[in-house]
């Protein structure tokens, strides 16, 4: 499976502080991107980062891309309250139909 | 621009009801959707992909006439669970990708579905 696993499966921080979740996949990928959700609610799109691009900056939101290793982090820094969400990194199908998998996803709790 | 409109956001019915979910985006043309299912606490499990004018592509073990999907516009999905139990109760969200665009996609406020 494509599935990317997330690590930590749950962060809990203070607000201020910087937050980074890491995002390991399976096979080659054309590009990886980071969704937010918020609890009840569908995904937002966060930031796209191509397979030829190493790092991204959107921003409070830092990405970086390890083709090599197959992994990704999503750095947030000076974290607010309303950062809480869960967030989900998405590698696409070389299949077509830009289909994408989600990875397992990181709860991201940010206290005031 | 990319909003998706899902409706309803949330339903609550009896065990063996039909049930349809909307899916709309408002401002672009998706050439294709998808509709996922998601259960407490974990990820997004893909259910099929919906291309305007065509039958929908449905993922491994998902049940096809179970989970009856249309996708008749450019606008417009629809995903009608048949004869509802409580085991698919859960939490389906739609997304939309703009024609001729990456692998971007953009969700619907998802539909809490809850059968009794």
């Amino acid at each position: 499976s494509q599935q990317g696993e997330e690590d930590p499966q749950a962060l809990s921080i203070q607000e201020g502080e910087n937050a980074t979740m890491n995002c390991s996949y399976k096979t080659s990928i054309n590009n990886l991107q980071w969704y937010r959700q918020n609890s009840g609610r569908g995904l937002v799109h966060l930031i796209l980062i191509r397979s030829n691009e190493r790092e991204k900056h959107s921003g409070r939101l830092r990405v970086t891309l390890d083709t090599s290793k197959k992994s990704s982090s999503l750095l947030i820094t000076a974290s607010r309250a309303a950062d809480t969400a869960s967030y989900f990194c998405a590698t696409d199908d070389s299949g077509g139909y830009q289909k994408v998998t989600f990875g397992t996803g990181t709860k991201l709790q940010v206290i005031p | 621009g990319a909003v998706v409109s899902q409706h309803p956001s949330r339903v609550i019915c009896k065990s063996g009801t039909s049930v349809k979910i909307e899916c709309r985006s408002l401002d672009f043309q998706a050439t294709t959707m998808f509709w996922y299912r998601q259960f407490p606490k974990q990820s997004l499990m893909l259910m099929a992909t919906s291309n305007e004018g065509s039958k929908a592509t449905y993922e491994q073990g998902v049940e096809k006439d179970k989970f009856l999907i249309n996708h008749a516009s450019l606008t417009l999905s629809t995903l009608t669970v048949t004869s509802a139990h409580p085991e698919d109760s859960s939490f389906y969200i739609c997304s939309a990708s703009k024609q001729g665009g990456i692998s971007t996609q953009h969700f619907g406020d998802g539909t809490r579905l809850s059968i009794l």
